[in-house]
This record gives C-alpha cells, sequence and structure tokens, in this order.
C-alpha cells in the first residue's frame, strides 16, 4: 500500500470554525491532491500541489486553501466551516500530473454541525 | 465538456455470474484511463491503467478494456470479495484534472 495516512480519521466541529486537515506521504511523490466525496458526485478536485509551495485550485476550490511547507505533507484548511462542506476528504498522490494513476489515503469523515 | 459516465449505477450478481461494468466517456484528448475499487469506509485503491485503444489489462478475475469511447471493466465468475464500489477516471493531453465517474456499486451474492 501506498504510504498516505490522513488525520484526522473523523472530526465533528461547528459551523463558522476552522479546521485543517492533513495529509502526510512517505512516497516522495511530486504531486498531492486534495478531493472530496459526496453521494451522486464523483470525487471533486479541490486543490493540488505539483511541488513545495506550488499549489492550484481545483473545480470546488471555494471556501478552502491549502499549504505545502514540505514534501510530504498538504494541509488543506477550511477558514469558516459550513454545512456544505460537510464531507468525505481524501488526499492523494501521483509522480506525474496525469499520466500515472493516483494512489488515494483512507479518507476524513467532515461533519460541519 | 469532458465527461465520464458509468452504468449500471448499481449492479447485484449471483457468485460465479460473469458481467461487465461500463465507463463511457467524451474527451477532447484521452491521456490515461484508470480503473479503481473503493470499498465502504475506504479510500479508491488503483487496480488498472489503460492509455490507448485496444489495450487491455488483467488481474485475477478483472479485465479492463478500452475503446475510443469506452471502457469495460469485465468481471469473470465473481465472488462475494469482489463487492465494493468501482469507479473509472480518466485524464487528458489538455489539462491536469482526473476526471472521475460516480461509481458502480457491486453486489456479489453467496
Amino acid at each position: 500500500d501506498a504510504g498516505i495516512t490522513q488525520s484526522p480519521r473523523h472530526k465533528v466541529t461547528e459551523t463558522g470554525t476552522p479546521v485543517t486537515l492533513r495529509c502526510h506521504q512517505t512516497e516522495n511523490h511530486r504531486y498531492m491532491y486534495w478531493y472530496r466525496q459526496d453521494p451522486g458526485h464523483g470525487l471533486r478536485l479541490i486543490h493540488y500541489s505539483y511541488g513545495v509551495k506550488d499549489t492550484d485550485k481545483g473545480e470546488v476550490s471555494d471556501g478552502y486553501s491549502v499549504s505545502r511547507s514540505k514534501t510530504e505533507d498538504f494541509l488543506l484548511t477550511l477558514e469558516s466551516a459550513t454545512s456544505s462542506q460537510t464531507s468525505v476528504y481524501f488526499c492523494a498522490i501521483s509522480e506525474s500530473l496525469t499520466a500515472d494513476e493516483q494512489y488515494f489515503g483512507p479518507g476524513t469523515r467532515l461533519t460541519v454541525t | 465538456e469532458d465527461q465520464v459516465t458509468q452504468s449500471p449505477e448499481a449492479l447485484r450478481l449471483q457468485e460465479g455470474e460473469s458481467s461487465s461494468l461500463n465507463c463511457s466517456y467524451t474527451v477532447s484528448g484521452l491521456r490515461g484511463l484508470f480503473w479503481y475499487r473503493q470499498d465502504p469506509g475506504k479510500g479508491p485503491e488503483f487496480l488498472f491503467t489503460l492509455y490507448s485503444a485496444g489495450e487491455e489489462k488483467e488481474k485475477e478475475r478483472l479485465k479492463a478494456t478500452l475503446t475510443k469511447k469506452e471502457s469495460f471493466l469485465h468481471i469473470t465468475a465473481p465472488k462475494p470479495e469482489d463487492s465494493a464500489t468501482y469507479l473509472c477516471a480518466l485524464t487528458t493531453s489538455g489539462t491536469y484534472k482526473y476526471i472521475f465517474g460516480t461509481g458502480t456499486r457491486l453486489k456479489v451474492l453467496a
């Protein structure tokens, strides 16, 4: 299994509070991604990173920010959580941007009340 | 607009009853097509990558095939442990994105 961990695995938070999710990899892959998965939708890209301090937006980036200060760590921050951000969040890694498969972490289930 | 559609949404099979899952796509230029398996409460697990029409990949009871418009995941003599959601995704030559389908939920009954 690819060495990807996510923390926390479960979190319940209140509307308006900031939340940070962490993704840690031991594979030294250059590219890292944050997705959300909701019923009726495929995995949707929030943000991705193509190197340390290099990040870009995905298709559902509003309300989210990211940071990558080390190759192995990619953080996703919800600045002010809303109920619409209740979801399961997955981190993924890949060696290239689009030619290679992605490997996924175990996910974080976030509930915003 | 690049699009991926998976069918059926759900499929129930008896153990040993072979079938196929479909992933149809419309893209401007296919870079790669990927199949994943996802078990409840877990992240997607990579199965196959296909790059060009006519390509086939096999792993145990699974075989993935690719044409210019669709990909099939054939499941031969499935077992209950094959029960999962199977996801199709693709990348295009023009963008950075992996585009995911919504998946097929497969249930194999003993």
